[in-house]
């Protein structure tokens, strides 16, 4: 599976959108970008996934460059409740298994 | 609500004992995950089942060991219990083992050792 870099923490107003960014330099053509968030202590939290194309669901958008080496994840308007760590994860079916490998993650702070 | 259901939210015991945790998969979803958290190892894989059948392992330790049941449930069990085994243990689910689906969460079991 591919390795994702991520800023180790970001703050943002409450109110405003937050852009949580991933680099993915060594991704694969059949990697999936995952986003996962933990807050406190509770069990991860699926957010969105790609893999080409730019996602969009009712939490947030997903936006994938075009050669796929980086993605953005987007709050658009973060609350005090989007405080957590967000895991950025590339997820490849090989090995016959879709395991998660989760990294430091981006600790964002949304501030009042 | 995630749908994943875990058991016990707590448990505490003493070095040496042996424990089971418990996981209700959602329903529909026929591959079960664990996962391990602790503060200096951050969120680890352990094991991963399907349909009944080991998919995969992780940095597993021998002391461990799982089995998912005909009803899809699943058990971790731990045993000969040290002080670093205390951690929040996570359950995950999901439909199939294609990368196109999501894994789900449970809230967790935390172990305390004493």
């Amino acid at each position: 599976d591919a390795k994702t870099t991520q800023p180790p923490s970001m703050d943002c107003a409450e109110g405003r959108a937050a852009n949580l960014p991933c680099n993915h330099s060594t991704i694969s053509g059949n990697e999936y970008v995952y986003w996962y968030r933990q807050i406190h202590s509770q069990g991860p939290q699926y957010i969105i996934h790609g893999l080409k194309n730019n996602e969009t669901n009712e939490m947030a958008s997903l936006i994938i460059t075009e050669d796929r080496k980086s993605s953005t994840l987007i709050l658009p308007h973060a609350t005090l409740r989007d405080t957590a760590v967000y895991y950025c994860i590339a997820v490849n079916y090989g090995g016959a298994t879709n395991k998660l490998i989760f990294g430091t993650g981006t600790l964002l702070a949304v501030q009042p | 609500d995630s749908g994943v259901t875990q058991t016990p939210k707590h448990l505490i015991t003493a070095t040496g004992q042996r424990v089971t945790l418990r996981c209700s998969p959602r329903s529909g979803d026929l591959s079960v995950y664990w996962y391990q958290q602790s503060l200096d190892q951050g969120l680890q894989f352990l094991i991963q089942y399907y349909n009944g059948e080991e998919r995969a392992k992780g940095n597993i330790l021998e002391r461990f060991s799982a089995q998912q049941f005909p009803d899809l449930h699943s058990e971790l069990n731990l045993s000969s219990l040290e002080l670093g085994d205390s951690a929040l243990y996570f359950c995950a689910s999901s439909r199939t083992v294609d990368s196109n689906q999501p894994q789900h969460f449970g809230d967790g079991t935390r172990l305390s050792i004493l």
